[in-house]
């Protein structure tokens, strides 16, 4: 079956580290997505990706960073410079019923 | 600026009766999504509505579309108490000369049905 694999389910930070974040869809979806989502919250855009090897900022860029070297693939890395990354994160892609996400990545700093 | 609001954001109702949420935005769009998230889960997908006066139903969940009122709806009838959840509606925006497509969230709405 076709979906959107994210990895790990838990992350824990510690204070200072870099950490990054798999998404993997074997859709053959172009578009794909990052969001964070805090408790209680909606769903804020991190980065995009139209297409291999472009990407787009999105509302919430500061302090991560992305690649997308392969379609299937859009890793996110959470920097030493976002000073605030305990959340829910949620990977999607686009086609035709609209967006699919991923199961998310619960990241905690310790 | 692109906005999404819905309305109520906490709605509690008991089993059996029908209820109503709100989906305004701030822009022209033809395109909405509606989306049920159970706690720590992640998002699954309800409707897609795509033309003005697009009408979906599944199960007990109706969700409308009028674009020229920049408003969509998501009824429930007669609810029972496995629709608790919290219910997004995502708009499609294009944004820019490039054509690129924007997807703004609302902040959602936790239904709580009580049996």
């Amino acid at each position: 079956d076709g979906g959107i694999t994210q990895s790990p389910k838990y992350l824990f930070r510690k204070e200072g580290q870099n950490v990054t974040l798999s998404c993997e869809q074997n859709l053959n979806h172009d578009a794909m997505y990052w969001y964070r989502q805090d408790p209680g919250q909606g769903l804020r855009l991190i980065y995009y990706s139209q297409i291999v090897n472009d990407f787009q900022k999105g509302d919430i860029a500061e302090g991560y960073s992305v690649s997308r070297e392969k379609k299937e693939s859009f890793p996110l890395t959470v920097t030493s410079a976002q000073k605030n990354p305990t959340a829910f994160y949620l990977c999607a892609s686009t086609g035709r019923r609209g967006y699919t996400f991923g199961s998310g990545t619960r990241l905690t700093v310790v | 600026e692109l906005k999404v609001e819905q309305n109520p954001l906490f709605l509690s109702m008991q089993e059996g009766k029908n209820y109503t949420i709100y989906c305004n935005y701030s822009t022209t769009s033809d395109r909405l999504y509606w989306y049920r998230q159970d706690p720590g889960k992640s998002l699954e997908s309800l409707f897609v509505l795509l033309s003005n006066g697009a009408v979906k139903q599944e199960g007990r969940l109706m969700a409308s579309l009028d674009t020229k009122a920049r408003l969509s709806t998501l009824h429930i009838t007669a609810a029972v108490h496995d629709l608790s959840a919290t219910y997004f509606c995502a708009v499609v925006f294009v944004v820019g000369s490039g054509g690129y497509q924007k997807v703004t969230f609302g902040i959602g709405t936790k239904l709580q049905v009580i049996p």
